[in-house]
């Protein structure tokens, strides 16, 4: 069982350029999210979803955007990247939205925007 | 609103000599509380979690940690560190919030020295 994987492990993007990363879990969550880590600042939740075909907003989601076709799969699209999303992001899913659960969390991808 | 406190951005032990990592905590009804742990260059992985069963909880690797509601706090301990422990570690607290369903804290880090 794979738990979470992320893809790419690691990218170098010039400004503007258009970016998706993907995100997919086996263990049949329903609740998947996105968080960007940056140093000094933590973990900040980008986007969720917290059952497939919903997503919502978290706490930093401008410039962002995300989409849940189905259980498994959450990716992240940057439209236009930009330096300031210079990052490294990281996805989690768990059993249930709301914090009542613990979440599980991908390895993570690092991004450079140049 | 919900909210943690970590009040030490770094902490440096001597191998074998106990690890005390202080958490504390803000919420509005009695909350769920993790301890997550994220190696250098690695994805956050659960150490323990506190959801209003016991107030002393055993994790992972030896880690424990108590809640204490009259003093809103969830401090994290080990009695013997190990190199291996060097690492950072976030306090988090549930919010039963959709868009924030996760607060974490900014983080300790943890240096063993040998």
């Amino acid at each position: 069982i794979a738990g979470i994987t992320q893809a790419p492990t690691s990218q170098i993007l010039a400004a503007g350029r258009r970016m998706t990363l993907r995100c997919t879990q086996d263990m049949r969550h329903n609740a998947m999210y996105w968080y960007r880590q940056d140093l000094g600042l933590g973990l900040r939740l980008i986007h969720y979803s917290n059952t497939a075909g919903t997503t919502g907003k978290g706490e930093v989601p401008d410039g962002y955007s995300v989409s849940r076709a189905n259980t498994d799969d959450f990716p992240l699209t940057l439209a236009s990247a930009v330096p300031s999303q210079t990052s490294v992001y990281f996805c989690a899913s768990s059993e249930m939205g709301q914090g009542y659960n613990e979440q599980f969390f991908g390895p993570g991808t690092r991004l450079t925007v140049l | 609103a919900q909210s943690v406190t970590q009040l030490d951005s770094h902490v440096s032990v001597s191998e074998g000599t106990p690890v005390l990592l202080r958490c504390n905590y803000s919420s509005s009804y009695s909350p769920s509380l993790f301890w997550y742990v994220q190696h250098p260059n690695k994805g956050l992985q659960l150490l323990l979690k506190y959801t209003s069963a016991a107030t002393l909880v055993k994790g992972i690797n030896g880690f424990e940690a108590e809640f204490k509601k009259s003093e809103t706090s969830f401090h994290l301990t080990k009695p013997s560190a190990h190199m291996s422990d060097a690492a950072e570690y976030f306090c988090v607290v549930s919010t039963r919030s959709g868009n924030t369903p996760l607060v974490f804290g900014k983080g300790t880090r943890l240096s063993v020295i040998a």
